[in-house]
């Protein structure tokens, strides 16, 4: 079983509105991930978490707010996001060693308006 | 800095026949390198993936050269059916506890029938 669960799979929100992105994993792996990606580009690392803790912050705006309430759970909170900000957000997961395969989730499509 | 190449966009292959996918590196710290597909509107998904203490890996229909002198892997796929017609990507990560992987731009392989 890979299976890394993403919802909603669509959200439209407001530049003003409040929402989050939530995503599940029953693999025990112990790295989950945020990835960003735009239409015809590649996915963009976003944030990392190692056994729950935040180890890889890729410059991203204060806007964007990861959390991971335990190990199986991963959400980013959305807040004042801008229309350039829509985006397919993908949710990874992986064991958290070195050379070990990240597994993506459906990804949720995000549109700002 | 594109650490990750693929500089062919797109790939054409006759139903039957060997799709070869190219991909170039920059980074001499990458030690694990992994290739994935994307339909439209869906999150990546793994297909194959080789460290660098080896020179090829193979599952099933897919097999993936590494030349590490050169800073370069392939990914094979023979026969290619129609079903592999996707967008793929090549992904490179450095020996980290938490992978942070660097994707190449991707290449759009169209399998003719």
């Amino acid at each position: 079983d890979t299976e890394v669960t993403q919802t909603p799979k669509h959200l439209v929100m407001g530049m003003t509105n409040k929402k989050s992105l939530k995503c599940e994993q029953h693999m025990g792996h112990r790295a989950m991930y945020w990835y960003k990606q735009k239409a015809k580009k590649p996915p963009e690392l976003m944030f990392v978490y190692s056994y729950e803790k935040l180890s890889i912050n890729e410059s991203v705006p204060s806007r964007f707010s990861p959390e991971c309430p335990n190990s199986s759970l991963l959400n980013l909170h959305l807040h004042a996001l801008q229309p350039e900000d829509s985006a397919l957000y993908l949710c990874a997961s992986s064991k958290g060693q070195s050379g070990n395969t990240i597994y993506f989730g459906e990804g949720s499509w995000l549109t700002v308006v | 800095d594109q650490q990750v190449k693929q500089n062919s966009p797109s790939l054409s292959v006759q139903e039957g026949r060997i799709s070869i996918l190219n991909c170039d590196y920059t980074n001499s710290m990458f030690d694990y390198f992994l290739w994935y597909k994307k339909y439209p509107a869906e999150g990546p998904t793994f297909l194959i993936s080789i460290s660098s203490i080896k020179d090829k890996n193979e599952d099933g229909r897919f097999t993936v050269f590494l030349n590490k002198s050169a800073k370069h892997l392939s990914l094979h796929i023979v026969p290619s059916q129609p079903g592999d017609s996707a967008v793929y990507f090549c992904a490179a990560s450095e020996n980290q506890g938490a992978q942070k992987l660097v994707f190449g731009q991707g290449t759009r392989l169209t399998i003719n029938p």
